[in-house]
């Protein structure tokens, strides 16, 4: 059974502050990251993939890979109430099989 | 280009009814996933479907069952409804499987 482990926090964090969201993965065949966000009481919304070890930046976001440890990670720079929502880990294998998600961190930003 | 297009928006039925939603995946896209979000048990994967053809299907009984046209729409349906089937009901489309554009959702609540 592929299983994608987040916590579900909620996480705290203070205006213009780094939130840092953790995910972790069991499949070692995964191939395909992504990151959702999803805000109270709408459909989860795509705002960053990775595919290889390393960092990928778009604007105040940066997602973090490390296959061999088996997890992603996502920052958020300079966090605004505006980022409150819950993240959304998914992963995928080469395959023609489907996302897995994991439940995911509900973040709190504070003004 | 128009995003992912779901009907109804809301539903309201009585336990033991049947329920047909509706899907219409991005334009090219021919790939359309379904998955069912409750609040304790997150984004379970229904069913993926990819040019009328069932390519995947998650851990869920037969009174879930869907299907796909040749302009890409679908629709799933949910046969003797129990009281745990009222979910939010998503649909993501894809080009072909890969990162999903999810749809606003149908909210069923089953009474």
């Amino acid at each position: 059974q592929k299983e994608v482990e987040q916590n579900s926090g909620p996480l705290s964090v203070p205006e213009g502050a780094i939130a840092s969201l953790n995910c972790t993965y069991s499949d070692r065949g995964s191939q395909s990251f992504f990151w959702y966000r999803q805000y109270s009481g709408k459909s989860p919304e795509l705002i960053m993939s990775i595919y290889s070890n390393g960092d990928k930046e778009d604007g105040r976001f940066t997602a973090q890979l490390n296959k061999a440890s088996q997890y992603v990670s996502l920052l958020i720079r300079d966090s605004q109430p505006s980022d409150s929502a819950t993240y959304l880990c998914a992963v995928k294998d080469s395959g023609n099989t489907p996302l897995v998600f994991g439940k995911g961190t509900r973040l709190s930003v504070i003004a | 280009k128009a995003g992912v297009t779901q009907t109804p928006r809301y539903l309201i039925k009585t336990r033991g009814q049947q329920v047909t939603l509706s899907c219409s995946p991005i334009s090219g896209h021919r790939s359309v996933s379904w998955y069912q979000q409750t609040p304790g048990q997150g984004l379970q994967f229904l069913f993926e479907y990819f040019s009328e053809t069932q390519r995947n299907k998650g851990n869920f009984p037969g009174r879930f069952s869907g299907r796909q046209f040749s302009n890409s729409r679908s629709e799933m349906n949910v046969s003797t409804l129990e009281l745990g089937d009222s979910a939010l009901y998503l649909c993501a489309s894809s080009l072909n499987q890969g990162m999903g554009f999810f749809g606003p959702g149908t909210r069923l609540t089953v009474l």
